[in-house]
């Protein structure tokens, strides 16, 4: 089975833009989370998706947002863009909700200038 | 709040040779899974183990092992036989039950020297 895949791999941004990331989950998995990792905090949970509904969220602000597909594919979006979103934004996706393992995407690298 | 310390910022070891990564967590839940993921440079995050807490036996994948040791709230992993390519973060992490969201401790950094 082929793995999580995340897209774009890298991107580069100006504050005050928005962006919008894509994962694919492994297939036949249903669940996909998001995680955003920086030196400073560590991996942090930004949101979960399950059966097109958003079912968990983080504490992070309104601007970032996030959908699922039928297909269970994700997106999420930063809206307004600040220095500080710079960061590694990982997608996991696990069979079920509960407990699952969850199998980690490579990653988008996002830099915002 | 659950919490997951991970107390060794930075080790090394020599191939070959053993090493174990330490992990604390903090949790008034029952029903919780325990993990340990790998970091390589290249950023892909991939499990090494994982363990249920209600399995009081301790989980082996290869050269990786885990000492659970639940009254204490401690969960360490054990490598053996070190590789180069074990070189890497390594993150604990914890879910609980009725939860979508790990929790990760802040990674101890793993070098193995030849």
């Amino acid at each position: 089975k082929a793995g999580v895949t995340q897209t774009p791999r890298y991107l580069i941004k100006t504050r005050g833009q928005q962006v919008t990331l894509s994962c694919s989950p492994i297939s036949g998995h249903r669940s996909v989370s998001w995680y955003q990792q920086t030196p400073g905090q560590g991996l942090q949970f930004l949101f979960e998706y399950f059966s097109e509904t958003q079912r968990n969220k983080g504490n992070f602000p309104g601007r970032f947002s996030g959908r699922q597909f039928s297909n269970s594919r994700s997106e999420m979006n930063v809206s307004t863009l600040e220095l500080g979103d710079s960061a590694l934004y990982l997608c996991a996706s696990s069979f079920r909700r509960g407990q699952e393992t969850q199998y980690f995407g490579p990653g988008t690298r996002l830099l915002v200038l | 709040a659950q919490t997951v310390t991970q107390s060794q910022p930075e080790m090394s070891v020599q191939e070959a040779e053993t090493v174990t990564l330490s992990c604390t967590y903090d949790t008034s839940e029952n029903n919780y899974y325990l993990f340990w993921y790998k970091q390589p440079p290249s950023r892909q995050m991939i499990l090494v183990i994982r363990q249920e807490a209600y399995k009081q036996q301790n989980a082996t994948e290869n050269r990786f092992s885990v000492n659970f040791q639940k009254a204490a709230k401690s969960f360490s992993l054990k490598i053996s036989d070190s590789q180069l390519g074990d070189t890497a973060m390594y993150f604990c992490a914890f879910i609980w039950s009725g939860s979508e969201k790990l929790v990760f401790g802040k990674g101890t950094k793993l070098t193995v020297n030849p």
